[in-house]
C-alpha cells in the first residue's frame, strides 16, 4: 500500500498568482499522478510525473500552466500558476502500486479556490 | 484507449434499502476494474476491484460488484445501506499491462436518506 500526504488540504487565492501544492508518499514510487477535479466532475489526467526526467502533461494541460517538480522518488509539487477562477477545483495526486495486483492510491486533495 | 460509463450521476435511496450503481466500460485490450468512494472532503479510497478470477469481488464496508465481460459491465451492489454510505463513487479501469493509469467514470453521488 502506499499514504500519501497532500498540502495544502485547501486555500483561497488571488486571481493572477500561483500556488504550489505537495505530495509525500511514505514509500518509493516511479510515476506520480497528478489529477484535477472540478466541481460535479469525475478526475481528469493533468501530468504523469518521472523522477529524473520532465512530466508528460494529457491533452488539454500544459507545463507553463502547471509546472511539475519531481526531485526524489516520494516527492513531487503541482504549481497552478496565474491563477483565474476556473482553475478553481480539487487537485489529487497519486500513485500506482502493482505489488500483488494493482491499485491507485490517493491523497485527500487541495481544494482551491480561486476569486 | 478506455472509457468509464456511470449513466447515473444522482442515487437517492433510503437507509437498509439495496442499492446498485452501474458502470459500463469500453475498452480495446483486457482491463482491471475498481470502484473508488470519495466521502466528502477526502480522497479516494479504494472499494473493490477485478483483477481476474471470480466475476463476483467483495469489497469493504459490506459492497460487492459483478464483473460481466459479455456486457462490459461492473456494477456495484450492497444489499442494505447506511447512512454513512453517502459519499461519491467511481467506477474506473485501467489497461491489465502497460502504464495501468486509471481512467475514471463521471462518479456517482449516493445519497442515503433516513
Amino acid at each position: 500500500s502506499a499514504v500519501i500526504s497532500q498540502k495544502p488540504s485547501r486555500d483561497i487565492c488571488q486571481r493572477g498568482t500561483s500556488l504550489t501544492i505537495q505530495c509525500q508518499v511514505d514509500s518509493q514510487v516511479t510515476m506520480m499522478f497528478w489529477y484535477r477535479q472540478q466541481p460535479g466532475q469525475s478526475l481528469t489526467l493533468i501530468a504523469t510525473a518521472n523522477q529524473g526526467s520532465e512530466a508528460t502533461y494529457e491533452s488539454g494541460f500544459v507545463i507553463d500552466k502547471f509546472p511539475i517538480s519531481r526531485p526524489n522518488l516520494t516527492f513531487s509539487t503541482l504549481t497552478v500558476s496565474n491563477m483565474s477562477p476556473e482553475d478553481s477545483s480539487i487537485y489529487l495526486c497519486s500513485v500506482v502500486v502493482r505489488v500483488g495486483g494493482t491499485e491507485a492510491f490517493f491523497g485527500q486533495g487541495t481544494r482551491l479556490t480561486v476569486v | 484507449a478506455q472509457s468509464v460509463t456511470q449513466l447515473d450521476s444522482q442515487v437517492p435511496v433510503f437507509e437498509e434499502a439495496p442499492v446498485e450503481l452501474r458502470c459500463n466500460y469500453s475498452s480495446s485490450v483486457s482491463v482491471y476494474l475498481f470502484w473508488y468512494v470519495q466521502y466528502p472532503n477526502q480522497g479516494l479510497q479504494l472499494l473493490l476491484k477485478y483483477l481476474s478470477g471470480s466475476t463476483l469481488v467483495k469489497g469493504i464496508n459490506g459492497f460487492e460488484a459483478e464483473f460481466n465481460k459479455s456486457q462490459t459491465s461492473f456494477h456495484l451492489r450492497k444489499p442494505s445501506v447506511h447512512i454513512s454510505d453517502t459519499a461519491e463513487y467511481f467506477c474506473a479501469v485501467s489497461p491489465s499491462g502497460g502504464s495501468y493509469i486509471p481512467t475514471f467514470g463521471r462518479g456517482t453521488s449516493l445519497i442515503v436518506h433516513p
